[in-house]
């Protein structure tokens, strides 16, 4: 199966830890989206990758969220000093495409719990 | 802030009539469309994308737009149980670098 993976698929975590969570895309596909998704809500975006660069991140990221894709491969997102309403599934997706708007296909998630 | 607006439902149909979704978007510029599917605890799965005025079949799916009216709309012919999950729609944005997401509208097929 060439779909995008997420790693770990479940995560619980005390209030206050850091926790990381990893994405490897479809081969080839050049863009990688991070996206958070809480119970009766759409996915809402977090921050965007074309190849290793980091191009967009969203207003409402805190400062406790960081992400990175070396060498434009896996990505990798950081929650630092994990609080309660960060519990959420996290969702990656890839795409291919140098402009403009293209399909996203997303992984199956991992999915946060913070006590 | 763009938005996306779509019923919740839930939306129930019986096996073998036409579902109907239907989603209407705030930022008049936009210009591409997505229908996902997503089952209860899974990640959404892409459906299809429209980027034209009209229509665009794929099966027994087709996905509707009028930019005029800022509304684009999902259609399930031939309905199975197997249709029976939530169904969000998404706008690209301006760059295209992300997409805005509706609530999504819950389907059940009753068998």
């Amino acid at each position: 199966d060439t779909g995008v993976s997420q790693d770990p698929r479940h995560k619980i975590t005390k209030r206050g830890q850091n926790v990381t969570f990893r994405c490897d895309p479809i081969s080839e596909h050049n863009r990688l989206y991070w996206y958070r998704q809480t119970l009766g809500q759409g996915p809402e975006f977090l921050t965007y990758f074309q190849n290793e660069a980091q191009l967009e991140k969203s207003r409402l990221l805190s400062d406790r969220f960081s992400a990175e894709r070396p060498k434009g491969s896996f990505s990798t997102l950081e929650i630092q000093r994990t609080e309660q309403g960060d519990s959420a599934m996290y969702l990656c997706a890839s795409s291919y495409g140098a402009v403009g708007p293209v399909e996203q296909y997303f992984g199956p998630g991992t999915r946060l719990t913070v006590t | 802030q763009k938005e996306v607006e779509q019923n919740s439902g839930p939306l129930s149909v019986p096996e073998g009539a036409i579902a109907s979704l239907n989603c209407t978007y705030s930022d008049r510029g936009s210009q591409s469309f997505f229908w996902y599917r997503q089952y209860s605890g899974k990640s959404p799965e892409l459906i299809m994308s429209i980027y034209s005025n009209g229509d665009k079949e794929d099966g027994r799916f087709t996905a509707q737009l009028n930019k005029a009216s800022q509304y684009v709309s999902l259609l399930i012919r031939d309905s199975q149980p197997s249709d029976s999950a939530t169904y969000l729609c998404a706008v690209g944005g301006d760059t295209g670098n992300q997409f805005y997401f509706g609530t999504g509208t819950s389907l059940t097929v009753i068998p």
